[in-house]
């Protein structure tokens, strides 16, 4: 089955900085890869996803990239603000319709004032 | 904007009772998911639900577990005979078609005593 691995596990910025989130799945058919943002006491929330057919996808101070051949994908905030602080995750599924996600282990960004 | 809602935030059971969670997904989503995080660590999938049997179910739900959605609106995740290591938050997800994003709820924090 799909296994997406993460990186870094925690990650501090100072605000203003860029931070860079990595994951990399093993499934060459999984086409769908979305980012959520947890914080504390909540459940997870979609920020941005890209599918498998489009290399970049932006949002404001949101990016995501997507290698398929070498099956890895990031996450580029800029401008991190402090309410950026949160654990993230992303994730990655196959097929078309619905389709379970499988997660990565998650990232906890920390930006500083 | 319309959200999973999820009942209750936290449920305290003690070890071998039985426990419903609750889920009201997004009006006219027709996809239905539940996911659980043990504390610190990523969140795995449980069972996906589509038209009213289903889908697909990983390893962790075995046949202590059971999703029904009763009505029209809501959709249960319900263990039979609690063990010490089902205390995690449980999340309830939503999709309203084929290619869209799941929507999470906030979570059911289940802690067995």
């Amino acid at each position: 089955g799909e296994n997406v691995e993460q990186h870094p596990s925690t990650l501090s910025v100072q605000e203003g900085d860029s931070a860079v989130i990595k994951c990399t799945y093993s499934d060459s058919a999984s086409n769908y890869f979305p980012w959520y943002k947890q914080e504390l006491g909540k459940g997870p929330q979609l920020i941005i996803d890209i599918r498998s057919n489009v290399g970049e996808k932006k949002d404001q101070r949101i990016a995501v990239t997507l290698n398929k051949t070498a099956k890895h994908f990031s996450l580029h905030i800029t401008e991190t603000q402090p309410e950026d602080s949160a654990v993230y995750f992303c994730a990655a599924s196959s097929g078309t319709g619905f389709q379970k996600l499988v997660f990565g282990t998650g990232t906890r960004l920390l930006v500083s004032p | 904007e319309p959200e999973v809602t999820q009942t209750p935030s936290h449920q305290v059971t003690q070890m071998g009772q039985e426990v419903i969670l609750r889920c009201v997904p997004i009006s006219n989503h027709l996809y239905f998911y539940w996911y659980r995080q043990i504390l610190g660590q990523k969140v795995e999938f449980l069972v996906s639900f589509y038209n009213n049997e289903i889908s697909e179910k990983s390893e962790i739900f075995d046949d202590q577990f059971s999703v029904e959605r009763p009505d029209g609106s809501n959709f249960t995740l319900k263990i039979r005979s609690t063990k010490l290591e089902d205390s995690a938050m449980y999340f309830c997800a939503s999709e309203g078609r084929a290619n869209q994003p799941q929507h999470f709820g906030d979570g059911t924090r289940l802690s067995i005593l």
